[in-house]
């Protein structure tokens, strides 16, 4: 596997579902991502981790707690959706510098459907 | 903060004409700008990146865009278009400064004409 990839790819959940998107990237980057992609709106910061620390929360509400176990791996639990939660999850990583800034690079995203 | 506006939501443009597509960033300092390309289904790829020095930067599949900071704008064009250039194009701004965070434009799709 290359660059970054995420699982599932496409994932149907109920409200009361409770379910994790998976994020591994495979180019020795030190900080990761989530973005909320809607129909309706411009791609949304979510969450950043920068050493497997939190470091933003852009005002997400509970039901979408991400984990960063390593630098490799970022997870979004999901749990008690509405549907207007329904929209394409990307996760990014970029190599974070004190002296520099780095592009961040994507992964094709989950695409979730909330019922 | 920043901001970034993509004027266009949509354009089309028949295959071999030239294309253009606008973005405007609101920012007090130089920020870093880029330019990503979404395809169906796909998740983002980065086109090309603006960090200082020549304010042409060339970029993939003949892509370029211009910098200038007088008009706070940082626009993306291609000579000659492809079918398969169609597709949903994101400008992006980076502040150092506030860690490294992206703030989006709200994308330009452009539908390519046979």
């Amino acid at each position: 596997e290359t660059g970054v990839t995420q699982t599932p790819r496409h994932l149907v959940m109920g409200m009361t579902n409770k379910k994790s998107l998976k994020c591994e990237q495979h180019l020795g980057h030190n900080a990761m991502y989530w973005y909320k992609q809607s129909a309706k709106k411009p791609l949304e910061l979510m969450f950043v981790y920068n050493f497997k620390e939190q470091t933003e929360n852009n005002s997400v509400p509970s039901r979408f707690s991400p984990e960063c176990p390593n630098s490799s791996h970022l997870f979004l639990h999901l749990h008690t959706l509405q549907p207007e939660d329904s929209a394409l999850y990307l996760c990014a990583s970029s190599q974070e510098a004190t002296s520099s800034y780095n592009e961040q690079f994507f992964g094709p995203g989950t695409r979730l459907t909330v019922l | 903060a920043q901001s970034v506006t993509q004027p266009d939501i949509h354009i089309t443009v028949s295959e071999g004409a030239s294309l253009e597509l606008r973005c405007n960033y609101s920012y007090g300092a130089t920020p870093y700008l880029f330019w990503y390309v979404q395809s169906p289904g796909q998740g983002l790829q980065l086109l090309l990146k603006y960090f200082s020095g020549d304010t042409l930067v060339q970029g993939i599949k003949g892509f370029e865009a211009e910098f200038k900071r007088s008009q706070s704008s940082f626009n993306l064009r291609k000579p000659s278009v492809h079918w398969s250039d169609a597709a949903e194009y994101f400008c992006a701004v980076g502040i150092k400064a506030a860690g490294n965070k992206l703030t989006f434009g709200g994308g330009t799709r452009v539908l390519v004409k046979p």
